[in-house]
């Protein structure tokens, strides 16, 4: 059964902080990974990953594939609170347009 | 540029009851989704649209059921509402594989919460 498995479930740190969260997977014909970011409402698409090794960035984010070792880590720098959201990687199936999400990591910034 | 619209936002059904969720985007989006959030549990996909007329189940689709008449509007149906529905549900839309996807495969509306009494 394909799954993807996300750590820590939860994270608190400090402003100005940099965190980094992982994503694990089992996954039979595997199309591509993607990141959300989830604060309130709808989940808002980061990043999508296909190939290993290169990395994607945006601003103080960044994310990287490793097909090999079958995870993903997706890093964020100099934290700030409106960062503060839940997590969600998820994967999608060559020949599909389905997503499996993993739980998501709730990551909290204090000031 | 209202892109996918979920009705209602909120709802408290009583146990037995049934309703229908309403999903609307203005994309011109083949693909449509149906997902549930729960605490802990990520998002899980309920059932799935890939053309106007059909319809295919996901991971979790027993309880429900969906129709998508119109390439616009996907709708989900609870027949018998049980305590056990009680989550967050959204609505989500996609081009096809292959097609226009490399910027936002998919795009989620902004969820209906709905409470099971």
């Amino acid at each position: 059964e394909d799954k993807v498995v996300q750590s820590p479930l939860s994270l608190v740190v400090h402003e100005g902080d940099t965190v980094t969260l992982n994503c694990s997977y089992e996954v039979t014909n595997f199309r591509s990974l993607l990141w959300y970011k989830q604060e309130k409402k709808a989940p808002t698409f980061l990043f999508m990953l296909t190939s290993s090794g290169i990395e994607k960035k945006s601003g103080r984010l960044s994310s990287i594939l490793d097909k090999k070792e079958l995870f993903s880590i997706l890093n964020i720098t100099a934290t700030q609170t409106g960062d503060s959201a839940i997590y969600l990687c998820a994967f999608r199936i060559q020949g599909a347009q389905k997503l499996v999400f993993g739980q998501g990591t709730r990551l909290t910034i204090n000031p | 540029n209202a892109g996918v619209t979920q009705t209602p936002k909120f709802r408290v059904l009583k146990t037995g009851q049934s309703m229908t969720l309403l999903c609307a985007q203005d994309m011109n989006h083949e693909y449509m989704y149906w997902y549930r959030q729960d605490p802990g549990m990520g998002l899980r996909l309920i059932h799935y649209s890939v053309g106007e007329g059909t319809t295919a189940k996901g991971e979790v689709p027993d309880g429900y059921n969906v129709s998508r008449l119109k390439k616009q509007n996907f709708l989900l149906g609870l027949e018998s509402a049980a305590p056990s529905q009680t989550s967050v549900y959204f609505c989500a839309s996609s081009y096809p594989p292959g097609q226009g996807d490399s910027n936002q495969p998919q795009h989620f509306g902004d969820g209906t919460r709905l409470s099971i009494l």
